[in-house]
């Protein structure tokens, strides 16, 4: 099993729908989750973090499952400007003060007029 | 602010040719980070340093990659000799802290090297 797992996609939606992406991760010691968008031919930026309480930044939902290993994003009233592909970031403590950090391959949105 | 700031931006070499690719993290950043992006297999970490030691290059593919550190604001990463599937977008990334990332610790990119190899 890959340690992080995300539906490639590509999800294509109409302007004002509510998309969801699911990722799994392999190694239930995991400690910290993030979300990153990635526009086309640029560098990933963070878009939020992960809580496990699940958390809220405007119309994206973020929630985190450690019992059965999966975040999840959840973009509501979607806009053009939301297209993008969407990495999924969980985070290992590796020994000594060491942490690795591994990324999906991503989930690839296009929202549609 | 500055961000990471990559050099150079596009690089097309001949196989066989030395590339060598630089970053500079951002001032006052203790980790820095070279991954590697490509359609096939994603984001993959190449190696980590931490205050400019080298901590994790279990990502570098083989002996014609190397990273070095010589200080806190700059880094290069060499590729010798350059080969055709080593054509990827290589990103250098910095962050605070030893590498575990939390809600008030993240990791900033840079823009990126896109190499090609012919």
């Amino acid at each position: 099993r890959k340690e992080v797992e995300q539906d490639p996609g590509p999800f294509n939606v109409p302007e004002g729908a509510t998309v969801a992406f699911n990722c799994t991760y392999s190694n239930s010691a995991s400690q910290s989750f993030f979300w990153y968008r990635q526009d086309c031919r640029k560098e990933p930026k963070l878009l939020m973090s992960v809580y496990s309480s699940g958390n809220e930044d405007g119309r994206f939902t973020a929630q985190l499952n450690r019992a059965s290993q999966y975040i999840s994003l959840l973009i509501r009233d979607s806009k053009l400007s939301d297209s993008a592909t969407y990495l999924c970031v969980v985070t290992l403590y590796s020994g000594g003060s060491n942490y690795k950090l591994t990324f999906g391959k991503g989930t690839l949105l296009t929202v549609n007029p | 602010d500055a961000g990471v700031i990559q050099s150079p931006r596009h690089e097309v070499t001949e196989m066989g040719q030395e590339v060598t690719l630089r970053c500079k993290p951002i001032s006052g950043h203790n980790s820095l980070f070279w991954y590697r992006q490509t359609m096939m297999r994603g984001l993959e970490l190449l190696i980590y340093f931490n205050n400019n030691v080298p901590i994790d290059d279990s990502g570098m593919p083989e002996d014609r990659f190397s990273a070095k550190m010589p200080n806190a604001s700059f880094s290069t990463l060499k590729i010798q000799p350059s080969e055709p599937r080593d054509s990827a977008v290589y990103f250098c990334a910095s962050s605070w802290g030893t590498g575990l990332l939390t809600s008030g610790n993240t990791i900033y990119f840079g823009e990126g090297s896109w190499l090609t190899v012919v």
